[in-house]
């Protein structure tokens, strides 16, 4: 079993649906949560940072880390065809060691 | 400011060649990664330093891999005598330990032939 599972998809929904986007993972160890966003031949940008349980929102943009039932999620409101990328799930305990989703491929079609 | 560069973008070469990939981290930022990713693939870490301290070396895949990194700032992937399977994009990231947050480069679109 891998450390953090992430659905591949890909997924695809029509502009303006709520998307959500999940990863499951094992190790409690994990305390910051992060999600990236990769746009096709570019490097993963840091989308969202949370620490620990709890809601972060940031413009149609919201995580949330649910650390009893180690899942976190990421939700895009009134999702546009310029958030079509692959978001990868990460997370990493107290001493910087990162693990990373094997990214969701989304498409959002206009 | 100026974020995470690294070099070549592309890099074509023959199967039992060496290359050598650059990053140059963001100012400041003393720690540095390199990952992998191959296509459909999620990120394979590969190395990690924090300032001065011995690197984090457990996710070389073999010992045909090294890196270096010069004066706390530019690190430099080698790979030696390529292989095919060494196919695929390296990304390097930087980030402040504490923080636990990387911010990644571009990436080298690695092809070997």
């Amino acid at each position: 079993q891998k450390e953090v599972e992430q659905d591949p998809g890909p997924l695809s929904v029509p502009e303006g649906a709520i998307v959500s986007l999940n990863c499951t993972y094992s190790n409690s160890a994990f305390q910051y949560f992060m999600w990236y966003r990769q746009y096709s031949r570019k490097g993963p940008e840091l989308l969202m940072y949370t620490y620990s349980s709890g809601n972060k929102e940031d413009g149609r943009f919201t995580a949330q880390v649910d650390k009893s039932s180690k899942y976190i999620s990421l939700f895009i409101r009134d999702s546009q065809p310029s958030d079509s990328a692959t978001y990868l799930c990460a997370m990493s305990d107290n001493n910087n060691d990162m693990r990373f989703g094997a990214g969701t491929r989304l498409t959002v079609k206009p | 400011g100026a974020g995470v560069s690294q070099s070549p973008s592309n890099k074509v070469t023959e199967k039992g060649k060496d290359v050598e990939l650059r990053c140059d981290p963001i100012s400041g930022h003393t720690a540095l990664y390199w990952y992998r990713q191959s296509l459909g693939q999620g990120l394979e870490f590969l190395i990690y330093f924090q300032g001065n301290s011995a690197p984090d070396k457990s996710g070389l895949p073999s010992d045909r891999f090294s890196a270096e990194r010069t004066g706390g700032s530019v690190s430099t992937l080698t790979i030696q005598r390529t292989q095919q399977e060494d196919s695929a994009v390296y990304l390097c990231a930087s980030g402040v330990v504490f923080l636990n947050t990387q911010y990644f480069g571009p990436g080298t679109r690695l092809t070997v032939l």
